[in-house]
């Protein structure tokens, strides 16, 4: 079983519209929570942590379930820039500073 | 302030060539990764340091060498390519103990092609 699992996608969505992805993962031990984006040919870039009450970024939400061991990221009021890659991440402490991966949601925002 | 940078950008081998890579970072972290990035595989870890002079296998080490002789250098080697080494190959870095930050920096990659 993978350590961290996504809905590849594509999610195509109009501009304006918001957009939900979740992201489970196996290890109950698991620590510190990300969403990096990688948009096409480039490197992966945090985009914003996520912690255990929650957090908000402008029109980005994400949320931690530790219990269902899943997270989530929002995206309200889409832009044709959000198009790209969010990789889910994942870091267990216990194991050094070790970070597991998604394979990445890809979303299309269309005019 | 440079991040994370990785030499060559883009290179081509051929079967059983040899070759490294560089990654370099001023951020004084202390750890550093390789990965590799494969269509629909994701992030696989290959090597990773956790400090001067140590090195760790990660997910996928077969057919890789590393080597972190200073802080700020992570190089990887491979000693004789194979087509199925062709990838995107991503650097990173994390954690600074004055910071005690965890966030993952990357490079901006290396394409690598192995006829």
């Amino acid at each position: 079983r993978k350590e961290v699992e996504q809905d590849p996608g594509p999610f195509n969505v109009p501009e304006g519209a918001t957009v939900a992805f979740n992201c489970t993962y196996s290890n109950s031990a698991s620590q510190s929570f990300f969403w990096y984006r990688q948009d096409c040919r480039k490197e992966p870039k945090l985009l914003m942590s996520v912690y255990s009450s929650g957090n908000e970024d402008g029109r980005f939400t994400a949320q931690l379930n530790r219990a269902s061991q899943y997270i989530s990221l929002l995206i309200r009021d889409s832009k044709l820039s959000d198009s790209a890659t969010y990789l889910c991440v994942v870091n267990t402490l216990y194991n050094f500073n070790k970070f597991y991966f998604g394979s990445g949601t890809k979303l299309n925002v269309k005019p | 302030n440079a991040g994370v940078t990785q030499t060559p950008k883009f290179r081509v081998l051929k079967t059983g060539q040899s070759m490294t890579l560089l990654c370099a970072q001023d951020m004084n972290h202390e750890y550093m990764y390789w990965y590799r990035q494969d269509p629909g595989m994701g992030l696989r870890l290959i090597h990773y340091s956790v400090g001067e002079g140590t090195t760790a296998k990660g997910e996928v080490p077969d057919g890789y060498n590393v080597s972190r002789l200073k802080k700020q250098n992570f190089l990887l080697g491979l000693e004789s390519a194979a087509p199925s080494q062709t990838s995107v190959y991503f650097c990173a870095s994390s954690y600074s103990k004055t910071s005690n930050q965890e966030t993952q920096y990357f490079g901006p990659g290396t394409r690598l092609l192995v006829l």
